[in-house]
């Protein structure tokens, strides 16, 4: 069976930098992109980034190019988001989710989704 | 501000039926699929319609997708309190180059 667990919640401070974990299990991984969406408080889903975690692949939404880093460390099946310097208006929360392609479909989706990881930036 | 548009809200009683619209353009639904995710307040997304008609395993027939042109539906007959949920469109667009989100429609039972 296929899941993705992510890290626990976190309480950041302006300024401080943090790294929130997905874990995929099953059978799967590195044949795989691992996406992340944010959920900002009281609104929609928003595509982030993502990354192939065969070789790193990594490609980001210019909303997010530069203000995120995405990763993956393959040895431990394990894909990463992280901040440098965490702003209020992070708060939110993250889900990272593997993406698929049917075999007869062109658009990717995501079909497995980690329980989500709620960050907030605080004062 | 998505390049996809979906009303806020519908809603309708119990075993009636509802249609979410998603609106696109030819950068994002009229040259790519349709996918569409039902979510739960404090759960992750849940995987409803691919390849813009198609339900994975475990996904009632209630549930249906189609597409026209730039615009995509999904259905949801036999409505249930348990169908209570945000539901968004995604796809792609070719001119962002990325995975594209609807802002979501939330469904309410009466």
């Amino acid at each position: 069976e296929v899941q993705l667990v992510q890290s626990g919640a976190e309480v950041k401070k302006p300024g401080e930098s943090l790294k929130i974990s997905c874990e995929g299990y099953g059978p799967f991984f590195t044949s795989n992109w691992i996406a992340w969406v944010r959920q900002m408080p009281g609104k929609g889903l928003e595509w982030m980034g993502i990354i192939y975690a065969g070789d790193s692949d990594t490609r980001y939404s210019p909303s997010f190019q530069g203000r995120v880093t995405i990763s993956v460390d393959q040895s431990i099946r394990t894909a990463y988001l992280q901040w440098s310097s965490l702003k209020a208006s992070d708060t939110a929360i993250y889900y990272c989710a593997r993406q698929e392609t049917s075999i007869t479909g062109t658009t990717p989706y995501f079909d497995h989704w980690g329980q989500g990881t709620l960050v907030t930036v605080s004062s | 501000q998505s390049v996809l548009t979906q009303p806020p809200s519908v809603s309708a009683a119990p075993g009636q039926k509802v249609t979410i619209s998603c609106s696109g353009s030819s950068s994002n639904i009229g040259n790519n699929d349709v996918s569409w995710y039902q979510h739960l307040p404090g759960t992750a997304p849940k995987l409803l319609i691919y390849d813009n008609k198609k339900r994975p395993s475990g996904i009632p027939d209630r549930f249906s997708g189609s597409k026209s042109g730039t615009s995509a539906t999904l259905g949801i007959t036999g409505l249930q309190t348990g169908d209570e949920a945000d539901y968004y469109c995604g796809t792609r667009d070719t001119i962002l180059r990325t995975g594209v989100f609807g802002p979501g429609t939330k469904v309410t039972v009466l």
